[in-house]
């Protein structure tokens, strides 16, 4: 069965520090990884997207990285601002369009 | 270029009233997702549509629910005699060209459903 794990369920941490956020997998076929925000009451946004010849991936303050081999990958976000408060979501594609979702971990960022 | 716009936002029915989902893609997207997430879980696929076409409803109960994208006008899902288990938040995706897991696909702000 198609399955993403994501750590922890929930962070929370100060404003300026750094987190990692964690997402395992068991999907297969592999196609790609890509990481979401969702801001509560919003629509997911992308934030990366990684295929399998790819271990790293940055876009501003978040940097994914992605090990295929054992099917684990991370955000990485540095320097933490008040509104990176949201669920950061993992999504995993085998193949077309079919997406795997994670439950998300919730994160909130405190001053 | 706007982007996914779905409403309503929110949406309250009683058990066994029909609740409709308006969803508009973005300007010059052919391709439309459905996708429910139910309180504390993860999104899950329900139908993939193009203009006129249903590409896959897999994901999609058998029975009360059914999903249009029409030649004119949003796409439309629908659900009758809705139950309390159908309290959820319903998001829609668009994305342009050719089907391929490399398509981005941008997400409208989703429909609260709430069955009392």
């Amino acid at each position: 069965k198609n399955q993403v794990e994501q750590s922890p369920q929930s962070l929370i941490i100060l404003e300026g520090k750094n987190c990692t956020l964690q997402c395992n997998y068991t999907v297969s076929p592999f196609s790609n990884l890509r990481w979401y925000k969702q801001d509560t009451g919003r629509g997911p946004v992308s934030l990366t997207i990684m295929t399998f010849s790819e271990n790293t991936k940055s876009n501003g303050r978040y940097t994914a990285t992605l090990d295929a081999d054992t099917k684990q990958s991370s955000l990485h976000i540095t320097a933490s601002q008040l509104s990176d408060s949201a669920s950061y979501i993992c999504v995993v594609s085998p193949s077309g369009y079919a997406l795997n979702f994670g439950k998300g971990t919730s994160l909130l960022v405190t001053p | 270029n706007a982007g996914v716009m779905q409403n309503p936002r929110h949406l309250v029915r009683r058990r066994g009233q029909e609740a409709r989902l308006r969803c508009s893609p973005m300007k010059g997207h052919s391709h439309v997702y459905w996708y429910r997430q139910l309180p504390e879980e993860g999104l899950k696929f329900m139908v993939y549509l193009q203009k006129e076409n249903i590409i896959d409803e897999s994901g999609m109960p058998k029975e009360r629910f059914s999903a249009e994208f029409p030649k004119e006008g949003p796409s439309i899902l629908r659900i009758q005699q809705v139950v309390r288990g159908d309290s959820a938040a319903y998001f829609c995706a668009s994305h342009g060209g050719a089907a391929s897991s490399y398509n981005e696909q941008f997400f409208g702000p989703g429909t609260r459903l709430t069955v009392l």
